[in-house]
């Protein structure tokens, strides 16, 4: 049962571009959206989070937007860079469990 | 601030060895958390430890596994008989008093 579901294994987008993360979930009780990006051989960073609360959050070159009522969030970085190649997890926990729930991740190329 | 540290950070075993793993959280942050990461997937929930108190393990922590964080500080996992199943990247991450969880560098086991 993945309750949190990247679609998408793979996204390629030239630099200066904009690079567009989704993610689907399907528990309505989930209150609190991460995202984590993992470069090979390290373990995941923190980049930006969302309450669901909220409908945006942003972070310099990094935004989240969450529809709650379609269960999907996106990430959304502009301008792409090509150190942001690495391979982006989206992740959902709910009150008063403390754990996260990763999607599967999607996999970012920003190509010169 | 140092950031969590895990040793080691590789280790390969043969099947029916047992294993163990530390992981050094950022100090101050009273949850720690264990995951796992296979190929392809994203980070699973172990187990979680709220200061010294394993307050959560999941059902993929079978009796082979134990995790315990005796003074609220470091923890270990440790992984008795090892098998093939259990080859991941195992993951440790800190938090103080809010969602957004810290992780380490992952020990990558191997078990042959």
């Amino acid at each position: 049962d993945q309750q949190v579901k990247q679609n998408s294994p793979s996204l390629s987008v030239q630099e200066g571009r904009i690079s567009i993360l989704n993610c689907d979930y399907t528990n309505s009780m989930f209150d609190y959206f991460l995202w984590y990006k993992k470069y090979p051989a390290e373990g995941p960073t923190f980049l930006i989070s969302i309450s669901s609360i909220k409908d945006k959050n942003e972070d310099g070159r990094f935004t989240v937007f969450l529809n709650k009522s379609a269960k999907h969030l996106s990430l959304h970085i502009v301008p792409s860079q090509p150190g942001d190649s690495a391979v982006y997890f989206c992740a959902a926990s709910q009150y008063n469990t403390d754990k996260l729930i990763f999607g599967t991740g999607t996999r970012l190329q920003v190509f010169p | 601030d140092t950031g969590v540290s895990q040793n080691p950070r590789h280790k390969i075993t043969k099947r029916g060895q047992n294993v163990t793993f530390r992981c050094d959280p950022i100090s101050e942050h009273n949850r720690l958390y264990w995951y796992r990461q296979t190929l392809g997937q994203g980070p699973e929930f172990l187990t979680y430890f709220q200061n010294e108190a394993q307050l959560e393990k999941s059902r993929l922590l079978s009796d082979r596994f134990s995790a315990e964080r005796p003074k609220g500080s470091f923890s270990t996992l440790e992984i008795q008989r090892t098998e093939q199943g259990d080859s991941a990247m195992y993951l440790c991450a800190s938090v103080r008093d809010s969602y957004e969880q810290y992780f380490g560098p992952g020990t990558r086991l191997t078990v042959t």
